[in-house]
């Protein structure tokens, strides 16, 4: 079956600091892979979408990066995190119809 | 991507059916109608989806006017557990490129 692993739950960071969040998908080839972001606890804001290896798409301008170095692999990074990038970053894989997401990381920037 | 308009809040008596309205008027004709829940600081979990007809799951049912311009998820015998935020999103199939575009959703409290 499936998984979607998405770690770590839980991070605090300072201003400035750089950021790297992984998402593994297993059970599955060639998903479309996604990074979303929940902030106050409403409206979740897609980031990044990824067809593929090396394929990435940006939606919003912000601080934040992707890259798909694998096909089950999706990062999400930073090189200076800000105070508006905390979050709660969810990582969601599709093959067909309808996402799986990840169980979230949940970024504090102090 | 297609908009969707749902009431903010609602509220259902333990035990009845809970039914949740979703306006989505620019609809096109290859995107679906998703429906997806999420607990307090959890992923969003998927519910049901539909193109035109009714469906029905072991979760909900969703009934889709002939007009395709607003849908109803029904969740026939609502419990305690189903208090959470659900968002109706219409969007396409992964190999068409889809992508889910989450708005503010509706959050239903069950109480007892």
């Amino acid at each position: 079956s499936q998984t979607i692993h998405q770690w770590p739950a839980t991070l605090v960071q300072p201003v400035g600091s750089p950021l790297s969040l992984e998402c593994t998908v297993e059970g599955t080839s060639n998903p479309n892979l996604y990074w979303y972001r929940q902030a106050a606890g409403r409206g979740l804001q897609l980031l990044f979408y990824s067809v593929g290896i090396g394929q990435i798409s940006s939606e919003v301008p912000q601080n934040l990066s992707a890259s798909r170095p694998q096909d089950r692999q999706f990062i999400l990074s930073s090189k200076k995190l800000l105070l508006s990038d905390s979050g709660f970053y969810l990582c969601a894989w599709s093959e067909g119809y309808g996402y799986t997401f990840g169980s979230g990381t949940r970024l504090t920037v102090v | 991507d297609a908009k969707t308009t749902q009431p903010p809040s609602m509220d259902c008596a333990e035990g009845r059916a809970a039914n949740l309205p979703c306006n989505h008027s620019t609809i096109s004709g290859n995107e679906y109608v998703y429906w997806y829940r999420q607990i307090h600081s959890q992923g969003p979990q998927y519910i049901i989806h539909g193109l035109k007809n009714n469906e029905t799951n072991e979760m909900a049912s969703l009934i889709i006017t002939e007009d395709r311009k607003s849908s109803t998820l029904i969740l026939p015998h609502a419990t305690l557990r189903d208090t959470a935020v659900y968002y109706c999103i219409v969007g396409g199939i992964y190999n068409q490129g889809g992508k889910l575009i989450f708005g503010q959703g509706t959050e239903l409290s069950v109480k007892p």
